[in-house]
């Protein structure tokens, strides 16, 4: 099946500063990709997603593009806030093709900005 | 649209009791999956429904079975608890009709086995 490593936090930053959170997969073929958020004591909320290769994922500030050359999946955001404190997590289909469902997902990264 | 709604939102059990928790999708949506959430394994996948059949399955033990339901809610169930068990499950819905797989996630519910 199709796999995804992320990078770990906690990743603190000062609010206005630039944000990267990297994502890297292996995947058979090009399926979707995916960049969810979880706020505290809430399920998951998807942030964004990319269908396709050079495909540009966006919102609420934040971006993501489908580089299949080196198989990734980096979030940013030019500016952080306070309220983007959360735990952001990358994910893919478990298998590519369609069929059967499920994602699966990176370990998650805590990201923390300070006032 | 209402969102995908758990029920109950925090369980507290015994060790070696059963456990049965309930996901309703967004309306219309009729592929259901669970997830395991906790903060060693994070996010593992148990299984996924379509059309009251189930059409994956995760690596997990055969404590942990599901169904769904006609009108495409959906159960899990967890026997014989162990402590382990303990966990934030989340339910997630999709469309079947776009082209994507993106799904949707309830609040979830938190287990506790005591």
């Amino acid at each position: 099946g199709n796999s995804v490593t992320q990078m770990e936090g906690p990743v603190t930053l000062s609010e206005e500063a630039f944000l990267t959170i990297n994502c890297t997969y292996t995947a058979t073929g090009y399926p979707s990709l995916f960049w969810y958020v979880q706020y505290p004591g809430e399920g998951l909320q998807l942030l964004l997603k990319a269908t396709k290769a050079d495909d540009k994922g966006s919102n609420k500030g934040f971006e993501a593009t489908y580089r299949k050359e080196t198989t990734s999946f980096h979030l940013e955001k030019g500016s952080v806030q306070v309220s983007d404190s959360a735990v952001y997590f990358c994910a893919l289909p478990l298998y590519s093709g369609g069929g059967a469902d499920g994602l699966t997902f990176g370990k998650g990264t805590h990201l923390i900005i300070q006032p | 649209k209402a969102g995908v709604t758990q029920t109950p939102r925090y369980l507290i059990k015994t060790r070696g009791q059963q456990v049965t928790l309930s996901c309703s999708p967004i309306s219309g949506h009729r592929s259901v999956s669970w997830y395991q959430q906790t903060p060693g394994q994070g996010l593992q996948f148990l299984f996924e429904y379509f059309s009251e059949t189930q059409r994956n399955k995760g690596n997990f033990p055969g404590r942990f079975s599901g169904r769904q339901f006609s009108n495409s809610r959906s159960e899990m169930n967890v026997s014989t608890l162990e402590l382990g068990d303990s966990a934030l499950y989340l339910c997630a819905s999709r469309s079947t009709s776009g082209p994507t797989y993106e799904q949707y996630f309830g609040p979830g519910t938190r287990l506790t086995v005591t």
